[in-house]
């Protein structure tokens, strides 16, 4: 069965770097899209940032261009996201997906990892 | 960008009732919609696809409708285990962008 498995998060002090991972199993990894998802505390979803089956292309929120990277590495199956300088607001649940592909949607979600941004 | 008002934000049910919550986007969307269900402190659950197309192993009291601007997804017969938030999201086009939520409580 497919498995997306979050890791990198933890408490942080505003203005340094993180990198998020999601390890996938269970799939065919260069067959789908992945995505970034977060969910600030009490708050909905926001989308983050794609990229696509090659890895070449990539899209972002406005919110986080130019600060966020999202890369993946298909011969680790793994999906990362740097954020640099991070902010209060970055505080949120990350998670990864993978794509619906053909359909459309996010089919399989991670458990999502924690990143807190505090002084 | 395309923007995407949920509504109502909050939806008070009792158990056996028919429920239905709105999404409208601000552009035609076609039926590049999805939507979700979420529990506190869980990953959100992938409901339905292209507006109305139910995903594998979701109930069929769950379902969806619309197309350009406006969708609903309706549960029917709500059941215990339905009471969540919901969420619409639209993948028509970069950046992708979901609906603020709507929170489904037991009346």
């Amino acid at each position: 069965q497919v498995n997306l498995v979050e890791s990198g998060g933890g408490v942080v002090q505003p203005g340094t770097s993180l990198r998020l991972s999601c390890a996938a199993s269970g799939l065919t990894f260069t067959s789908h899209a992945m995505h970034w998802v977060r969910q600030a505390p009490g708050k909905g979803l926001e989308w983050v940032a794609v990229v696509l089956k090659d890895g070449t292309n990539k899209f972002y929120a406005d919110s986080v261009k130019g600060r966020l990277t999202i890369s993946r590495d298909n011969s680790k199956n793994t999906l990362y996201l740097q954020i640099d300088s991070l902010r209060i607001d970055d505080t949120a649940v990350y998670y990864c997906a993978r794509d619906n592909t053909g359909d459309g949607g996010f089919d399989y979600w991670g458990q999502g990892t924690l990143v807190t941004v505090s002084s | 960008d395309t923007q995407m008002t949920q509504s109502p934000s909050t939806l008070s049910a009792s158990v056996g009732d028919r429920v239905t919550i709105t999404c409208r986007t601000s552009q035609d969307i076609d039926i590049w919609l999805a939507w979700y269900q979420q529990k506190p402190g869980k990953a959100p659950k992938f409901l339905i696809y292209k507006a109305s197309t139910l995903q594998s192993g979701v109930p069929s009291r769950f379902s969806g409708s619309g197309s350009g601007t406006e969708f609903t997804l309706t549960i029917s017969n709500v059941q215990p285990d339905d009471f969540a938030t919901y969420y619409c999201h639209r993948y028509n086009r970069y950046p992708y962008s979901f609906g603020q939520g709507t929170k489904l409580e037991i009346k």
